[in-house]
């Protein structure tokens, strides 16, 4: 498998503060996602990032925002936390032109 | 618009006994069929997938799927449970759009395995 690690695992937050999830592998691949999985829900795809640039997003606002690193090491970053944003964050590694992606064990956000 | 129906929120089966999880998908091409399986407090660990080619795929422990284009279907199937089994089972439609390629997954179906 590819060994992708997200840090933290877990973090509590209040409404309208800012957060910043973390993603990593050293496997090379150079492809992220990440998803938002709410409780009792399959995973949502929020973007996808290739070449330290975002080259995809599904149906979230722009507060949600990424990096990817030359490293490929990838930061899911959400503005103005809102209740419903509490959710597994999973982020997802493949290579370009692949199509199976491998996921981290994820971020598991609450928000007060 | 692209969508996966897991129909079946949770299911029970004693240990030994054989499983079928169904799933259904809406694509108007062939698409990239996957399941992943996730335990408690856990990511998701790919146990299959279908590109194309033979439509009765193997995966690991113990799982396959069949491809049913004429159904639209991708039931996910192992003959014999076993308690380590119980997780929460999800399918999902690969796509391609734009260079870029996303998962768009069901609801998901929760195994309980009765000792």
């Amino acid at each position: 498998e590819t060994g992708v690690t997200q840090s933290p695992t877990h973090l509590i937050k209040t409404r309208g503060q800012q957060v910043t999830l973390r993603c990593s592998s050293q496997s090379g691949h150079n492809t992220v996602s990440w998803y938002q999985q709410a409780l009792g829900q399959g995973p949502q795809f929020i973007f996808q990032y290739y070449r330290e640039e975002e080259n995809g997003r599904g149906n979230f606002p722009p507060r949600f925002s990424g990096l990817q690193f030359p490293n490929y090491s990838s930061e899911l970053n959400v503005n103005a936390l809102e209740l419903d944003d509490s959710a597994l964050y999973l982020c997802a590694l493949t290579r370009r032109g692949q199509e199976t992606q491998y996921f981290g064990p994820g971020t598991r956000l609450l928000v007060l | 618009a692209q969508s996966v129906t897991q129909p079946d929120i949770h299911i029970t089966v004693s240990e030994g006994a054989s499983l079928e999880l169904r799933c259904n998908y809406s694509y108007g091409a062939t698409p990239y069929l996957f399941w992943y399986v996730q335990s408690p407090g856990q990511g998701l660990q790919l146990l299959l997938k279908y590109f194309s080619g033979d439509t009765l795929v193997q995966g690991i422990k113990g799982f396959e799927a069949e491809f049913k284009r004429s159904q639209s279907s991708f039931n996910l199937r192992k003959p014999s449970v076993h308690w380590s089994d119980a997780a929460e089972y999800f399918c999902a439609v690969g796509l391609f759009s734009g260079g870029y390629n996303k998962l768009i997954f069901g609801a998901g179906t929760r195994l309980a395995v009765h000792p």
